[in-house]
Parts: C-alpha cells; structure tokens; sequence
C-alpha cells in the first residue's frame, strides 16, 4: 500500500511571496489532516478534512492561507503572503473513518523556509 | 482546552539501557493516547495507542499504559537499541467533537549511543 505522498520536500522562498504544498493521501482515506510542524514543536492541526467537506480549520490562519480537496481526494494548501513565522515542516497525514481514534499516517512533510 | 506535556529532552541512553519518556495530558472527556516516532529524515510513525482507561499499547519491545488516575501515558523499553535514536511525541484525539483531531507534545528527542 503507498503511503502518502507530498511535494515538494523542500522550498525556500522570500517573504511575501506565495507558496503551496501538494498531498495526495492513502487510497481510500476519507480523512486528511493537514500539520505545521515549527522547529522544536509538535504538530499543529491547521485544517482537516472528511472526503472534500472542511471539518475543523479553526487553528488556520485564513487570511494568508487556504486549501481545498477537490474531488475528496489529494489537496493543496497555500501560503499567500508567507512570512517569517511560516517556516516549518507541512505535514499532510490521512486516515480511513470519519475521525475519533482512526490512525493517522503521515506524509515525509514539506520543510519550508522563509528568508 | 485540551493539551500534553512531554519530558524535556534530549535523553542520552548507553545501548541496552532501561527507557521512560513521560507523558502526561490535560483533557475534558476521555481522549485516546499515542506514540508517535519521527526517525531522522523520515515522517512520524505511529509507534502505539491505547484508546481507554487501563489500556497498554506496545510495539517493537516498546510500552505505555494509559493511566487515568494520573493521566499519564509514559513510554518505557526495557533495552534500547542505537536504532531506537529518534523523536518521540505523545498524542491525543481532541475530546472536542470526536474528530479525530491530534494534539502533539513538543516532542522528546532519544540519543542511544553504542
């Protein structure tokens, strides 16, 4: 089974600028998390969603980022204008059911830096 | 609201040593609690969960049990291996909507020397 895929790895980009990261999940996972991971910190849900329908995005800063899951299965999130304080590893993680104590599987994770 | 304090790491270890990293968690309703293992260079790995009170999660010789009365979730392994190096996060499902949604602790990082 091939576990969740994102890309890019890496990116590295100005501030002000606009970036976005690509997931494609687990076959068959209805659920998709979406983490930012800051240095030294654990994760921190940003969006999830249950097939292409948004359930919490209560921690996502809406004003700057987006994302969306066309189709209910892969998903970008988006970074318009990225600041400093956005660099962090993007962890994109999915799971089968509608949530409680399904596991999740993570993605590699993309590690953005902002100059 | 919901939250888990780790122990502050980095834990160094001699080979075949006797491993506990606490974890202890804050929550409203009865959450389940993980272990999740970041390796270097890789994404995180679910190392083991309990999902009620008296529950014991294991996993390649690793252990916890959830403890309600001191809401606590320690791992411990009896001999650690080079190979165990690695971060590790406690975790649990938010009580707040069933949704599945993960609340990390800030990670303890294992150093296993040979």
């Amino acid at each position: 089974e091939a576990g969740v895929a994102q890309s890019p790895r890496y990116k590295i980009i100005e501030k002000r600028q606009s970036v976005a990261f690509w997931c494609n999940p687990i076959s068959g996972h209805a659920t998709l998390y979406w983490y930012q991971q800051i240095l030294g910190q654990g994760p921190k849900l940003l969006i999830q969603f249950q097939n292409n329908g948004v359930v919490d995005d209560s921690q996502l800063p809406k004003d700057r980022f987006s994302a969306e899951r066309l189709k209910g299965v892969d998903s970008t999130l988006k970074i318009q204008p990225a600041k400093l304080e956005d660099s962090a590893v993007y962890l994109c993680a999915s799971s089968r059911g509608r949530g409680g104590p399904d596991t999740q599987y993570f993605g590699p994770g993309t590690r953005l830096t902002v100059l | 609201g919901d939250s888990v304090t780790q122990m502050e790491g980095p834990v160094t270890l001699s080979e075949e040593a006797f491993l506990t990293i606490n974890c202890t968690y804050t929550a409203t309703g009865y959450p389940s609690l993980f272990w999740y293992v970041q390796y270097p260079g890789e994404g995180l790995q679910l190392l083991l969960k309990a999902t009620k009170a008296d529950d014991k999660g294991s996993n390649k010789g690793f252990e916890a049990t959830y403890r309600k009365e001191t809401t606590s979730f320690h791992l411990e392994k009896g001999s650690v291996q080079v190979s165990d190096s690695a971060v590790y996060f406690c975790a649990l499902t938010s009580t707040s909507g069933n949704t599945g949604k993960l609340i990390f602790g800030q990670g303890t990082t294992l150093q296993v020397k040979p």
